[in-house]
Order: C-alpha cells, then sequence, then structure tokens
C-alpha cells in the first residue's frame, strides 16, 4: 500500500521525441506528487510537483498528467533533447512520509 | 539562498572499518534532515530522517546510525562497514513541518572493499 510503482525502468527516445514515464500510487492519503531529474553523480532535484486537485501541470517541456480515479500520474518530456538524459524519481507524500519510485533511466539520442 | 554541503565527495573504506559522513545546510532553521542511499542503477532508500536536535527515526534497521547535534549538522555513522553499505549517500532536507519538497545535497560516493 505504501509503494510507488514506476515504468519504465529505461527509456530511449529519439531526438525531438516525446519522453512518457509513468507511476501508481495505492495510498490516498498521498497528497503532493512530485517529479525529481537526477543526472550521474548528482543529487536528485525537484523538476516539477502536481496535487490531485488538478489533472494536468505544464512546466515549459514537462507536463505532469494526473488520473485521481486510476491513482495514477505521468511526465510527458515533449520535445525531448539530449540533455534530457537522466534518470527520473516520480514520489508520493502525505504529512508524515514520502515514497519514491524507482527510478527510470532516459536516454535520448542525438 | 539555503546550500547543503555533504563530505566527503568520495569514500573507499575496508570492510569492518567505522564511517562517518557529514551534512551540513546553510540559510534556513529548523529544517527535516534526511539521509538516503542509492545503490547502482536503483531507486532511492530513505535511511534516516531528523524533525530537530536529537531527534532521528530510523526507517530501516541497519548497521549505520544518525545523529544531529546541531540544528543544520546531519552525521551518518557505522561502527563497522559491510560490503553492503556501498553506495551514494545523499543528504536532504526540506522546510519544517512539510516533506513536500526535498532539497539534495551533491552525496557521497561510498566503496566498502
Amino acid at each position: 500500500q505504501q509503494q510507488v510503482k514506476q515504468s519504465p525502468q529505461s527509456l530511449i527516445v529519439q531526438k525531438g521525441g516525446i519522453s512518457i514515464i509513468n507511476c501508481a500510487y495505492e495510498n490516498t492519503a498521498f497528497d503532493y506528487f512530485p517529479w525529481y531529474q537526477q543526472f550521474p553523480g548528482k543529487g536528485p532535484a525537484l523538476l516539477i510537483a502536481i496535487r490531485p486537485d488538478v489533472s494536468e501541470k505544464k512546466e515549459g517541456r514537462f507536463t505532469i498528467s494526473f488520473n485521481k480515479s486510476a491513482k495514477q500520474f505521468s511526465l510527458h518530456i515533449m520535445d525531448s533533447q539530449p540533455g534530457d538524459s537522466a534518470t527520473y524519481f516520480c514520489a508520493a507524500v502525505d504529512y508524515d512520509k514520502i515514497i519514491f519510485g524507482k527510478g527510470t533511466r532516459l536516454h535520448i539520442l542525438p | 539562498s539555503q546550500t547543503i554541503h555533504q563530505w566527503p565527495a568520495t569514500l573507499v573504506q575496508p570492510v569492518g572499518s567505522p564511517l562517518s559522513l557529514e551534512c551540513t545546510v546553510e540559510g534556513t532553521s529548523n529544517p527535516n534532515l534526511y539521509w538516503y542511499r542509492q545503490a547502482a542503477g536503483r531507486g532511492l532508500q530513505l535511511l534516516f530522517y531528523s524533525v530537530g536536535i536529537g531527534q532521528i527515526s530510523s526507517e530501516v534497521p541497519q548497521n549505520l546510525s544518525a545523529s544531529r547535534p546541531q540544528d543544520r549538522q546531519f552525521i551518518l555513522s557505522s561502527k563497522k562497514l559491510l560490503l553492503s553499505d556501498s553506495g551514494f549517500y545523499l543528504c536532504a532536507w526540506s522546510i519544517s513541518g512539510t516533506l513536500e519538497t526535498q532539497y539534495f545535497g551533491p552525496g557521497t560516493r561510498l566503496l566498502v572493499l
């Protein structure tokens, strides 16, 4: 019940394509859903986040889609660039816990 | 602005040796502090978190311990390292009272031989 399931584990996308990473959760108490981006050898950094009362949030080329009834959310990277190559983690947060997905290693082909 | 420091950046230690990793945060008061471990190619495992000086919660039983001797200082320790302790250790902080946004440090890469 405390897990956040993230897929795929790895993803290869052509430059200019759309990268899509999916996450699913079980605990309906979660009320904040961030995505973190991690480059090799660095700590993760917050990329974008959404609350369950919103179905979509867009920041530049990055969009979170949220489906509350299905308990799923996804990250879309439009016009993917080689500089987007990184590991992406979704997470789910409630007042006293944060659960991370296992991460998706994204590689954008030049 | 807030910054978070971790040291050392890399560490190679023999099995059975002690460990001390330090994390400090600047530019904020009474932060929540966290220690995570990231094994190669795997996700983030929360090891410890602290909501105040001397207050430590452990998420995973193991041979590691954590201490918070000052408001913005968080230390991860071990008396005897195991091979399985190898990994990338990340310290993070969040604003007091919320876990919503975690700000991660640069990490310490530990190799136990």
